[in-house]
């Protein structure tokens, strides 16, 4: 079956630091891979999608890209700011199943 | 701008009581989709529906029933509340020019909690 196992947070970095939450992926066939986020007392908000393999999906200086060889969708971040802290959702969708890692929380430190 | 609306908020119920979930959306969507979320284990998928008048089953759909009589409007039920529907519920529209491909759009959540 398809599932997705992401890293366990949560992660606590200080301003300006580079993030790296790593996702990996088991699918049966080739599925679309997105991260979303979710702020405190909110629903979820899509951050980022790639529909295929070595697509990079980009966003508010996010990047991740689809690596069909190693499995993997790995979000990542030049530069955090206080306003990222949120808990970081990876997904993926393969036509009416839908796949949702656990969740990662990250807290930005001034 | 609405979006997704989700109601109610929050509500507790008594093992055995019964209620509904509405959600709403306003952006035209043919897709819609009911989820659960618990400590730990990211969102399942209960039930989702393609169209007007269709539902279809997701991950985990036992203890739960849903409508979409009109298309701006997806209800799911608990018929007979149980503890471990103690969950937060979140609806999400797309689209529905993919199941695979489309961005889904979520409301703001319902916390259930059955005592």
């Amino acid at each position: 079956g398809n599932s997705v196992t992401q890293m366990e947070g949560p992660v606590t970095l200080s301003e300006e630091a580079f993030l790296t939450i790593n996702c990996t992926y088991t699918a049966t066939g080739y599925p679309s891979l997105f991260w979303y986020v979710q702020y405190p007392g909110e629903g979820l908000q899509l951050l980022l999608k790639a529909t295929k393999a070595d697509d990079k999906g980009s966003n508010k200086g996010f990047e991740a890209t689809y690596r069909k060889e190693t499995t993997s969708f790995h979000l990542e971040k030049g530069s955090v700011q206080v306003s990222d802290s949120a808990v970081y959702f990876c997904a993926l969708r393969y036509n009416n199943d839908m796949r949702f890692g656990a969740g990662t929380r990250l807290t930005v430190k001034p | 701008n609405a979006g997704v609306t989700q109601t109610p908020k929050f509500r507790v119920l008594k093992t055995g009581q019964s209620m509904t979930l509405l959600c709403a959306q306003d952006m035209n969507h043919e897709y819609m989709y009911w989820y659960r979320q618990d400590p730990g284990m990211g969102l399942r998928l209960i039930h989702y529906s393609v169209g007007e008048g269709t539902t279809a089953k997701g991950e985990v759909p036992d203890g739960y029933n849903v409508s979409r009589l009109k298309k701006q409007n997806f209800l799911l039920g608990l018929e007979s509340a149980a503890p471990s529907q103690t969950s937060v519920y979140f609806c999400a529209s797309s689209p529905g020019t993919s199941l695979s491909t489309d961005t889904q759009y979520f409301g703001p959540g319902t916390r259930l909690t059955v005592l």
